[in-house]
Protein backbone atom coordinates (compact mmCIF):
# COMPACT_ATOMS: atom_id res chain seq x y z
CA UNK A 1 0.00 0.00 0.00
CA UNK A 2 1.52 3.42 -0.90
CA UNK A 3 2.07 5.69 1.94
CA UNK A 4 2.86 9.51 1.27
CA UNK A 5 4.38 11.18 4.52
CA UNK A 6 4.58 15.41 4.72
CA UNK A 7 7.68 17.01 6.51
CA UNK A 8 7.31 19.05 8.27
CA UNK A 9 3.53 19.53 9.05
CA UNK A 10 3.48 23.23 9.94
CA UNK A 11 5.75 26.20 8.55
CA UNK A 12 5.45 29.62 9.76
CA UNK A 13 8.40 31.82 7.98
CA UNK A 14 8.89 35.67 7.65
CA UNK A 15 8.04 37.15 4.26
CA UNK A 16 10.57 37.03 1.68
CA UNK A 17 12.18 33.42 2.80
CA UNK A 18 12.90 31.05 0.54
CA UNK A 19 11.53 27.80 1.99
CA UNK A 20 11.35 23.66 1.10
CA UNK A 21 8.53 21.24 1.31
CA UNK A 22 9.24 17.71 1.53
CA UNK A 23 7.19 14.73 0.82
CA UNK A 24 7.99 11.18 1.15
CA UNK A 25 6.29 7.79 -0.53
CA UNK A 26 7.08 4.20 -0.05
CA UNK A 27 6.42 3.00 -3.69
CA UNK A 28 8.18 4.09 -6.49
CA UNK A 29 6.06 2.40 -9.36
CA UNK A 30 3.92 5.84 -9.77
CA UNK A 31 2.46 7.66 -12.88
CA UNK A 32 3.18 11.09 -11.16
CA UNK A 33 3.64 13.56 -8.48
CA UNK A 34 1.40 16.34 -8.34
CA UNK A 35 1.64 19.46 -5.73
CA UNK A 36 -1.71 21.42 -4.58
CA UNK A 37 -2.74 24.57 -2.41
CA UNK A 38 -5.49 24.03 -0.23
CA UNK A 39 -6.70 27.49 0.97
CA UNK A 40 -9.45 27.58 4.02
CA UNK A 41 -12.42 26.16 2.96
CA UNK A 42 -12.16 25.74 -0.59
CA UNK A 43 -10.79 23.04 -2.67
CA UNK A 44 -7.36 22.44 -3.88
CA UNK A 45 -5.53 23.92 -6.78
CA UNK A 46 -3.14 22.16 -9.19
CA UNK A 47 0.84 23.76 -8.98
CA UNK A 48 3.09 21.36 -9.80
CA UNK A 49 2.64 18.29 -11.92
CA UNK A 50 5.84 15.68 -11.97
CA UNK A 51 5.92 12.34 -14.28
CA UNK A 52 7.29 9.43 -13.15
CA UNK A 53 10.24 10.19 -16.36
CA UNK A 54 10.87 13.93 -15.17
CA UNK A 55 13.11 15.35 -12.53
CA UNK A 56 11.61 18.51 -11.49
CA UNK A 57 9.09 20.88 -13.06
CA UNK A 58 9.37 25.47 -12.93
CA UNK A 59 6.29 27.42 -12.37
CA UNK A 60 6.69 31.08 -11.56
CA UNK A 61 8.51 31.06 -7.94
CA UNK A 62 7.85 26.92 -7.45
CA UNK A 63 10.13 24.62 -8.23
CA UNK A 64 8.95 20.85 -7.71
CA UNK A 65 11.61 18.08 -7.81
CA UNK A 66 11.44 14.29 -7.75
CA UNK A 67 13.61 11.49 -6.90
CA UNK A 68 11.60 8.44 -7.71
CA UNK A 69 14.44 6.01 -6.72
CA UNK A 70 14.42 7.25 -2.94
CA UNK A 71 10.54 8.24 -3.32
CA UNK A 72 11.24 11.96 -2.62
CA UNK A 73 9.88 15.30 -3.53
CA UNK A 74 10.66 18.74 -2.75
CA UNK A 75 8.76 21.93 -3.36
CA UNK A 76 10.88 24.87 -3.31
CA UNK A 77 9.04 28.00 -2.59
CA UNK A 78 11.57 31.60 -3.70
CA UNK A 79 10.81 34.56 -2.32
CA UNK A 80 7.60 33.87 -0.08
CA UNK A 81 4.92 36.05 0.28
CA UNK A 82 1.74 35.84 2.71
CA UNK A 83 -0.17 35.16 -0.09
CA UNK A 84 1.36 31.74 0.19
CA UNK A 85 -0.23 30.96 2.93
CA UNK A 86 -2.34 28.02 2.59
CA UNK A 87 -2.03 23.80 3.45
CA UNK A 88 0.20 22.07 0.79
CA UNK A 89 -0.79 19.13 -0.37
CA UNK A 90 1.79 16.26 -2.03
CA UNK A 91 -0.44 13.12 -3.73
CA UNK A 92 1.25 10.27 -5.94
CA UNK A 93 -0.56 8.11 -8.60
CA UNK A 94 0.25 4.92 -7.76
CA UNK A 95 1.18 2.58 -11.17
CA UNK A 96 -0.90 -0.05 -10.59
CA UNK A 97 -2.03 -1.33 -13.94
CA UNK A 98 -5.41 -1.03 -15.89
CA UNK A 99 -6.95 2.31 -14.80
CA UNK A 100 -4.94 3.87 -11.33
CA UNK A 101 -3.55 6.51 -13.49
CA UNK A 102 -5.81 9.22 -11.31
CA UNK A 103 -6.67 7.57 -7.96
CA UNK A 104 -4.65 9.41 -6.49
CA UNK A 105 -2.91 9.00 -2.64
CA UNK A 106 -2.39 12.11 -0.23
CA UNK A 107 -0.54 12.99 2.19
CA UNK A 108 -1.33 15.38 5.16
CA UNK A 109 -0.28 18.45 3.80
CA UNK A 110 1.97 20.69 5.48
CA UNK A 111 0.68 24.14 6.81
CA UNK A 112 2.43 27.06 5.70
CA UNK A 113 1.98 30.45 7.21
CA UNK A 114 3.94 33.62 5.81
CA UNK A 115 4.31 36.33 8.24
CA UNK A 116 4.44 39.89 6.80
CA UNK B 1 -15.54 27.89 -17.94
CA UNK B 2 -16.84 26.23 -14.60
CA UNK B 3 -14.54 23.75 -14.43
CA UNK B 4 -15.34 21.35 -11.77
CA UNK B 5 -18.89 22.13 -9.80
CA UNK B 6 -20.47 20.81 -6.65
CA UNK B 7 -23.82 21.10 -5.09
CA UNK B 8 -24.68 21.46 -2.25
CA UNK B 9 -22.36 23.22 -0.49
CA UNK B 10 -23.27 22.22 3.18
CA UNK B 11 -25.81 19.52 4.04
CA UNK B 12 -26.94 18.40 7.56
CA UNK B 13 -28.75 15.19 7.37
CA UNK B 14 -30.05 12.55 10.28
CA UNK B 15 -28.63 9.26 10.69
CA UNK B 16 -30.66 6.80 8.45
CA UNK B 17 -31.53 9.30 5.54
CA UNK B 18 -29.87 9.33 2.29
CA UNK B 19 -29.06 12.08 -0.29
CA UNK B 20 -26.95 12.53 -3.47
CA UNK B 21 -24.19 14.28 -3.80
CA UNK B 22 -23.78 16.47 -7.14
CA UNK B 23 -20.62 16.99 -9.31
CA UNK B 24 -20.51 18.06 -12.80
CA UNK B 25 -17.27 19.60 -15.13
CA UNK B 26 -17.41 21.49 -18.33
CA UNK B 27 -14.12 20.12 -19.50
CA UNK B 28 -15.51 16.61 -20.75
CA UNK B 29 -12.91 15.02 -19.30
CA UNK B 30 -12.95 11.35 -19.14
CA UNK B 31 -12.14 10.84 -15.73
CA UNK B 32 -13.51 12.02 -12.84
CA UNK B 33 -13.01 10.86 -8.59
CA UNK B 34 -14.62 11.44 -4.98
CA UNK B 35 -12.27 12.09 -2.28
CA UNK B 36 -13.47 12.07 1.23
CA UNK B 37 -11.07 14.61 3.78
CA UNK B 38 -11.10 14.23 7.58
CA UNK B 39 -8.72 15.55 10.44
CA UNK B 40 -5.74 13.34 10.86
CA UNK B 41 -6.63 11.09 7.66
CA UNK B 42 -5.67 13.40 4.54
CA UNK B 43 -7.69 12.77 1.35
CA UNK B 44 -8.95 9.58 0.78
CA UNK B 45 -10.03 8.24 -2.28
CA UNK B 46 -14.23 6.89 -2.51
CA UNK B 47 -14.93 6.10 -6.25
CA UNK B 48 -13.52 6.46 -9.34
CA UNK B 49 -15.00 6.49 -13.41
CA UNK B 50 -12.86 6.26 -16.60
CA UNK B 51 -15.92 7.20 -18.93
CA UNK B 52 -19.42 7.43 -19.06
CA UNK B 53 -20.74 3.50 -18.04
CA UNK B 54 -17.34 2.54 -15.94
CA UNK B 55 -16.64 2.86 -12.69
CA UNK B 56 -14.45 1.49 -9.87
CA UNK B 57 -13.93 1.61 -6.37
CA UNK B 58 -11.26 3.35 -4.26
CA UNK B 59 -10.09 3.25 -0.61
CA UNK B 60 -13.19 3.50 1.33
CA UNK B 61 -15.86 2.69 -0.70
CA UNK B 62 -18.50 1.10 1.94
CA UNK B 63 -21.48 3.66 2.14
CA UNK B 64 -21.00 5.31 -1.21
CA UNK B 65 -22.56 4.23 -4.25
CA UNK B 66 -21.78 5.91 -7.86
CA UNK B 67 -22.94 5.46 -11.42
CA UNK B 68 -21.68 7.44 -14.26
CA UNK B 69 -24.07 8.07 -17.40
CA UNK B 70 -22.75 10.81 -19.29
CA UNK B 71 -18.73 12.37 -19.03
CA UNK B 72 -20.09 15.66 -17.37
CA UNK B 73 -21.78 14.08 -14.62
CA UNK B 74 -20.69 12.07 -11.61
CA UNK B 75 -23.11 11.95 -8.93
CA UNK B 76 -22.23 10.16 -5.32
CA UNK B 77 -25.41 8.74 -3.10
CA UNK B 78 -24.85 8.09 0.67
CA UNK B 79 -27.29 5.15 0.73
CA UNK B 80 -28.21 5.24 4.53
CA UNK B 81 -26.26 7.81 6.46
CA UNK B 82 -23.79 7.34 9.19
CA UNK B 83 -22.00 9.78 11.57
CA UNK B 84 -18.58 8.57 10.38
CA UNK B 85 -19.74 9.99 6.96
CA UNK B 86 -19.70 13.64 8.39
CA UNK B 87 -16.41 14.58 6.33
CA UNK B 88 -16.06 17.18 3.68
CA UNK B 89 -16.28 15.61 0.46
CA UNK B 90 -14.39 16.57 -3.06
CA UNK B 91 -15.03 16.01 -6.54
CA UNK B 92 -11.60 15.94 -9.24
CA UNK B 93 -11.71 15.13 -12.89
CA UNK B 94 -8.64 15.01 -15.37
CA UNK B 95 -8.21 15.23 -18.80
CA UNK B 96 -5.58 11.97 -19.70
CA UNK B 97 -5.27 8.33 -18.82
CA UNK B 98 -1.79 8.41 -18.96
CA UNK B 99 -0.63 11.13 -16.02
CA UNK B 100 0.30 14.00 -17.87
CA UNK B 101 -2.64 16.33 -17.07
CA UNK B 102 -3.36 17.79 -13.49
CA UNK B 103 -6.44 17.07 -11.78
CA UNK B 104 -9.17 19.99 -11.44
CA UNK B 105 -11.46 19.88 -7.73
CA UNK B 106 -14.10 21.24 -6.95
CA UNK B 107 -14.60 23.39 -4.14
CA UNK B 108 -16.41 20.32 -1.86
CA UNK B 109 -19.71 19.50 -0.35
CA UNK B 110 -19.45 20.04 3.99
CA UNK B 111 -21.97 17.09 5.30
CA UNK B 112 -22.54 16.58 8.77
CA UNK B 113 -24.34 14.13 10.10
CA UNK B 114 -26.61 13.96 13.04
Amino acid sequence: KQEVTQIPAALSVPEGENLVLNCSFTDSAIYNLQWFRQDPGKGLTSLLLIQSSQREQTSGRLNASLDKSSGRSTLYIAASQPGDSATYLCAVSRRAGGTSYGKLTFGQGTILTVHP
Amino acid sequence: NAGVTQTPKFQVLKTGQSMTLQCAQDMNHEYMSWYRQDPGMGLRLIHYSVGAGITDQGEVPNGYNVSRSTTEDFPLRLLSAAPSQTSVYFCASHARGDGSQPQHFGDGTRLSIL
